[in-house]
């Protein structure tokens, strides 16, 4: 049963606390990326991963922070120098085989509740 | 800026009826351009997706039509349903990059 797992589904943190939000995916893809999705803004790219060992700032990684040290696992540290971290996060996949596009496919999000 | 602008923020449609949703986009290097479909509390998956060679693609009760000259594309879904109640994303990524850029969603509600 393939897929992309994201836990918790629901994390609360009191502000000026690191939280990390985990991704795991058992589909043999090469490609992850982080996603911040806040109603009405659409999806918001933070990370995203080709390989391990390397990763590349999105439109929005002020505050936040990856790594890549296995090839199935994209784990994202919101920081508490993110200003407006309450959010839902999605973290999605996707192969990359000769710069051919294919299709991400994503996790089940986390929502991050800072209060 | 933003370089897909999807229209409307949200539609409200009689189940049987016609969803349409639009999309333009301003780069004319992409050339592929995927929807997504997000139920609440789950994460987006791909519905449809169509390149430019073709005009229209048509999966079920869901079609792509594509206007590439006038750089537009829509989505029509037949007959909703209730069922169909989710947040569309359309979107568009270049030749040789699987970086998308998304939409900023359209959420519709089909009423029984």
């Amino acid at each position: 049963d393939g897929g992309i797992t994201q836990s918790p589904k629901y994390l609360f943190r009191k502000e000026g606390q690191n939280v990390t939000l985990s991704c795991e995916q058992n589909l043999n893809h090469d490609a992850m990326y982080w996603y911040r999705q806040d109603p009405g803004q659409g999806l918001r790219l933070i990370y995203y991963s080709q390989i391990v060992n390397d990763f590349q700032k999105g439109d929005i990684a002020e505050g936040y922070s990856v790594s890549r040290e296995k090839k199935e696992s994209f784990p994202l540290t919101v920081t508490s120098a993110q200003k407006n971290p309450t959010a839902f996060y999605l973290c999605a996949s996707s192969i990359v085989s000769g710069g051919t596009r294919y299709e991400q496919y994503f996790g089940p999000g986390t929502r991050l509740t800072v209060t | 800026q933003q370089q897909v602008k999807q229209s409307p923020q949200s539609l409200i449609v009689q189940k049987g009826g016609i969803s349409i949703i639009n999309c333009a986009y301003e780069n004319t290097a992409f050339d592929y351009f995927p929807w997504y479909q997000q139920f609440p509390g789950k994460g987006p998956a791909l519905l449809i997706a169509i390149r430019p060679d073709v005009s229209e693609k048509k999966e079920g009760r869901f079609t792509i039509s594509f206007n590439k000259s006038a750089k537009q594309f829509s989505l029509h879904i037949m007959d909703s349903q209730p069922g169909d109640s989710a947040t569309y994303f359309c979107a568009a990524s270049i030749g040789g990059s699987y970086i998308p850029t998304f939409g900023r969603g359209t959420s519709l509600i089909v009423h029984p």
